[in-house]
């Protein structure tokens, strides 16, 4: 029973396209998240939601919009897509923590490779 | 600028030794830290973490060692076994309650049979 799922596992598409990612989660967390790991390999935050609120925003371009019908789903659309959003993109889930209970961290899916010819 | 380094971008290792990860940041305001290890074609998984308050955090065979003073932290796996060969990452917050983890980029740790 996977815990946080993300579809499709592989996406080859041409430039220009529009296309989604989906994400969900079954661990009851609050927040969601979508990282992209990028060709150096270094995960980099790209949005945040908490209970359907965006709550980070980090400098990426307007074409990709993160919509979060519920709290257990945050999909990311990516519109006009480009070489060089080539990369594996992973959604993530995890508790707010607080100072008597430590956020552990997140759940991650498997990642979605997106190739972008 | 990278907020959290791994210099080494692998490391190998013989079974049965010791594996040591290091991680630096350049972040004095960083105040929990986790690693995760990530297997080929999988999401990283949640290995082990460590608050400022402490120097050091013991998970059987994981052991997470943090010199504030230094800004740096080690993640010692013994023994090693096969299984654990993986990429880890760092990755460090402002808070324990914090949700922006900035992570670095890894080392691929293989460990030889």
């Amino acid at each position: 029973d996977t815990a946080v799922s993300q579809t499709p596992k592989y996406l080859v598409t041409q430039m220009g396209n529009d296309k989604s990612i989906k994400c969900e989660q079954n661990l009851g967390h609050d927040t969601m998240y979508w990282y992209k790991q990028d060709s150096k390999k270094f995960l980099k935050i790209m949005f945040s939601y908490n209970n359907k609120e965006l709550i980070i925003n980090e400098t990426v371009p307007n074409r990709f919009s993160p919509k979060s019908p519920d709290k257990a789903h945050l999909n990311l659309h990516i519109n006009s897509l480009e070489l060089g959003d080539s990369a594996v993109y992973f959604c993530a889930s995890s508790r707010r923590g607080s100072t008597q209970s430590p956020n552990y961290g997140y759940t991650f899916g498997s990642g979605t490779r997106l190739t972008v010819v | 600028d990278q907020q959290v380094k791994q210099n080494s971008p692998s490391l190998s290792v013989q079974e049965g030794r010791i594996s040591i990860l290091n991680c630096d940041y350049t972040n004095s305001m960083f105040d929990y830290f986790l690693w995760y290890k990530k297997y080929p074609a999988e999401g990283p998984t949640f290995l082990i973490s460590i608050s400022s308050i402490k120097d050091k955090n013991e998970d059987g065979r994981f052991t997470v060692f943090l010199n504030k003073s230094a800004k740096h932290l080690s993640l010692h796996i013994v023994p090693s076994q096969p299984g654990d060969s993986a990429v880890y990452f760092c990755a460090a917050s402002l808070s324990s309650y914090g949700q922006n983890f900035v992570f670095g980029p890894g080392t691929r740790l293989s460990v030889l049979p």
